[in-house]
This record gives structure tokens, sequence and C-alpha cells, in this order.
């Protein structure tokens, strides 16, 4: 059974510092997501990383895909308080389709 | 529509009671997904639907859930006898698996217990 972990699970950081949330999975996967969820809201597609060294980066966001290490980052550059939010990963496991297996997330919360 | 919509956005209904929540996903999606969020909570996967392919309901927690998808398009989460456990967030998501890799989510159903 896929697993999968995200540390930390919450994370309280100042504006203009710099951080990674991690996320671990237990099988092959042939995709990983992270996605954004603001209090009370759906959730806000981020990136999606299909192969082993893809890095992908949006504004102040970074996300990396090892499939070896099976390890997931999400590095986060001079936050700012409008990035406070939970963010979750989530992995398709190889041979399951498309079902997604999400993580615990991580709730980011940035202070002024 | 542009987006996935989920209707209704918002259910109290007292226990015992059936509800039915439904999805209408992207059009030309042929992949849909329902997930669960319980009050700070991750998502838990319920079931999954692709194009005419037996659905994946390994997610369903009870014999109380059930769900179909008519037509290859809209799809509806039925749940008899509610529960104060039922009392969650149903959010539903879609695909096309031939173009992109994006998996879209909608707003989700608020559902209440009481």
């Amino acid at each position: 059974e896929l697993k999968v972990e995200q540390n930390p699970l919450f994370l309280s950081m100042q504006e203009g510092k710099n951080y990674t949330i991690y996320c671990n999975y237990s099988t092959t996967s042939d995709r990983l997501y992270w996605y954004r969820q603001d209090p009370g809201k759906s959730l806000e597609s981020l990136f999606v990383l299909l192969s082993n060294g893809a890095v992908k980066q949006e504004g102040r966001l970074m996300a990396s895909l090892d499939t070896k290490a099976r390890l997931s980052t999400l590095h986060i550059t001079a936050a700012v308080h409008d990035l406070s939010a939970t963010y979750f990963c989530a992995v398709v496991n190889t041979g399951t389709a498309s079902k997604l297996t999400f993580g615990t997330g991580t709730r980011l919360q940035v202070t002024l | 529509g542009a987006g996935v919509s989920q209707s209704p956005s918002n259910k109290v209904t007292e226990k015992g009671k059936d509800v039915e929540l439904r999805c209408d996903p992207i059009s030309g999606h042929t992949a849909l997904y329902w997930y669960r969020q319980s009050l700070g909570q991750g998502l838990e996967f319920l079931i999954y639907f692709q194009g005419n392919s037996a659905p994946d309901k390994s997610g369903l927690p009870s014999d109380r859930f059930s769900a179909e998808r008519t037509g290859g398009s809209v799809s509806t989460l039925t749940i008899q006898r509610t529960q104060q456990e039922d009392s969650a967030v149903y959010l539903c998501a879609s695909l096309n698996p031939g173009y992109g890799n994006t998996i879209y989510f909608g707003e989700g159903s608020w559902l209440t217990v009481v």
C-alpha cells in the first residue's frame, strides 16, 4: 500500500526566510502533485512532476522530484504572508491508473 | 463550465437521512475522483471513475456509500442513513488523461449531519 508522508506537519516562519517541505512516498510512482489549500477552500494545483530530476518553479515556490529516493521537496524562497496555507503532496502509484494518494499536509504560517 | 462544479455547496441533514452529492466534471475529462476531507484532516480517497472501465471503489468506507457516473460525465455520490461521522467536505476532481496531467478539484460539498 502506498504511503505518503510530509514533514513538517506545521511550519511557522518569518517573512523573508527560506524553508523546505519534504514529501516521502513508499512505492514507485508515475507522477507527483503539489497542491495548496486555503482555509475553507478547495485545492489549487501548483505543480505536476513527471520524471526523475524534474524541477518546476512558480514565483517563490520551487518543487523538485527524486524518484530514486522517492522524495519530493517544495522550497519556499523569501516567504511572504500570502503564502500562508496548507500544502499537500499527492502521488500516483504506478499501476493504479490515476488514483492519487495524499500526504498529511503541511500547514504553513508566515508571520510578519 | 470552465471548472469542476459541485452541488450542493452546503448541506445540513438529519442523522439517518440519505443525501446525494453531485459533481459535474470539466467537459471532456474522462477521469473523475471523489475524496473526503474531515475537519482539519487530509484527503481520503473514496472512488475513481475512468471512461468505461469498472470504477475503483476501494476507498468507500462502508456499504452506505455509493457512486455512479452517468454517460461518462456527471457523477452522484450517495450516502444512505447518514451518521454524524459522515460530516466532512466531499471533493470531486477530474482529469483528462490524454491531455496533460493536471487534476482539477471542485469547491466541494460541505456536509453536516446533525
